[in-house]
């Protein structure tokens, strides 16, 4: 059964606090991703990575970064914590070329920052 | 500018009748569609895609049409439940291959 992990259902932090979300997917895939989701506006792409040290920004990375050490493992970074960073996270995860190209998502991070 | 929408009232069906959601689109030209159903407070799980040269597909009681013309996927669950109760995102490859852009969803309510 495939899977993928986040570390952290949900997480309260203040504001200008460090916080890594952590996500990890055991089905070898090359592609990771981290959304964001909040309402009205649907899921919006942070950032995504292709390959091992491999980054690239998405629609929203602003206040942001990522890290990709290991290919199972794909960190999320609030380099200094903000209100308007209160969200849910989610990762997913794919590899291109199987054929469905169908996302594989984890179950989110609830996050909020006081 | 690129767009995806769908419609954010929440749509509410009868037990037994057929759902059908929308999913319009504007200056795309996606190599396919995804259609998502997620949960409350869960992480979204794949459906169906569709390919730019499929007109439908179909899987168990789902169906999805994608009419390039008229930049319009629609997605049918027929004979519908209670357990089918859930918001559904449309997804549209662009911008570079892997990634992947995400309508805002609808929510399908359906009642006994």
């Amino acid at each position: 059964d495939v899977k993928v992990t986040q570390s952290s259902r949900y997480l309260v932090k203040r504001t200008g606090e460090k916080v890594f979300l952590e996500c990890v997917q055991d089905m070898d895939h090359e592609n990771m991703f981290w959304y964001r989701q909040d309402p009205g506006l649907g899921l919006r792409l942070i950032y995504f990575s292709y390959d091992v040290k491999m980054k690239e920004k998405g629609d929203i990375p602003e206040g942001y970064s990522v890290s990709r050490e290991k290919k199972e493992r794909f960190s999320l970074i609030l380099e200094s914590a903000s209100t308007n960073q209160t969200s849910m996270y989610l990762c997913a995860s794919y590899s291109p070329g199987a054929g469905v190209d169908e996302q594989f998502f984890g179950p989110g991070t609830r996050l909020t920052v006081l | 500018s690129q767009k995806i929408e769908q419609n954010s009232e929440a749509l509410n069906i009868q037990e037994g009748k057929t759902a059908t959601l929308t999913c319009n689109y504007t200056n795309y030209s996606p190599a396919y569609l995804q259609w998502y159903r997620q949960d409350p407070g869960r992480g979204p799980v794949f459906l169906l895609l569709i390919r730019e040269n499929e007109k439908e597909k179909r899987k168990e009681r789902l169906k999805v049409t994608f009419d390039t013309t008229l930049k319009q996927s629609l997605f049918h669950i027929t004979a519908s439940q209670p357990a089918d109760s859930a918001t559904y995102l449309c997804a549209l490859v662009g911008g570079g291959g892997n990634k992947l852009t995400f309508g805002t969803g609808t929510q399908l309510k359906v009642e006994l």
